[in-house]
């Protein structure tokens, strides 16, 4: 299986700040990365697939990047809102694997 | 609204078990593949189950295949998870998860519920 590293596990911020999360995957997954947002008691959305493609409604100031193995979520202007958890995701091979989360705190 | 509501989670003891169900609105349910995704306490997210759109072709993580199985009912925009020989370990919040795509496997989850939690004790 394709094991996804996170990085930092957690992160503290400000509003307006940028945060940038890292996802190293275990073998070369071309640009076959999704990127997900989890608020408690809410259910989880999609931010980004194919590395770099913002889901319809997703704000701008999301922003994602690389290919291969490291990959990149920015997260410019940091809001209050963006305070959650996020994931990374591969669907190159299955299983379908996901990253173990980096959690963000304003 | 497009919305998935999950129920049937709950206490089982060990060997026991369980039928979750979701409940899909607001969308063509059976255009789209479906999964079933999971989060243990403490740990990340794990993918169990899918099923194609119009089924029957499924597929299953190793950890649960012989012993979960997932299905559809279209004509009720119902996707089932039943669970069986539950062990300690399938304790975790359970995700019903609509995928989109294109050419196979390279599938994201566009639309997650809210989950139901089962705790296996």
């Amino acid at each position: 299986d394709i094991q996804l590293t996170q990085s930092p596990s957690s992160v503290s911020a400000s509003v307006g700040d940028r945060v940038t999360i890292t996802c190293r995957a275990t073998h070369g997954i071309s640009n076959w990365l999704a990127w997900y947002q989890h608020s408690p008691g809410k259910a989880p959305k999609l931010l980004l697939y194919s590395t770099s493609f913002l889901q319809s409604g997703v704000p701008s100031r999301f922003s994602g990047s690389g290919s291969g193995t490291d990959f990149t979520l920015t997260i410019s202007n940091l809001q209050p809102e963006d305070s959650a958890t996020y994931f990374c995701q591969q669907s190159h091979i299955l299983p379908w694997t996901f990253g173990h989360g980096t959690t963000v705190e304003i | 609204q497009e919305q998935l509501v999950e129920s049937g989670g709950g206490v089982v003891q060990p060997g026991r078990s369980l039928r979750l169900s979701c409940e899909a609105s607001g969308f063509i349910f059976s255009n789209y593949g479906m999964f079933w995704v999971r989060q243990a306490p403490g740990k990340g997210l794990e993918w169990l189950a899918v099923i194609w759109s119009g089924g029957p072709n499924v597929d299953y993580a190793d950890s649960v295949r012989g012993r979960f199985t997932i299905s559809r009912d279209d004509s009720k925009n119902t996707l089932v998870l039943q669970m069986n020989n539950l062990r300690g370990d399938d304790t975790a919040m359970y995700y019903c998860v609509r995928g989109m795509g294109g050419s196979w496997p390279h599938w994201y989850f566009d639309l997650w519920g809210r989950g139901t939690l089962v705790k296996v004790s």
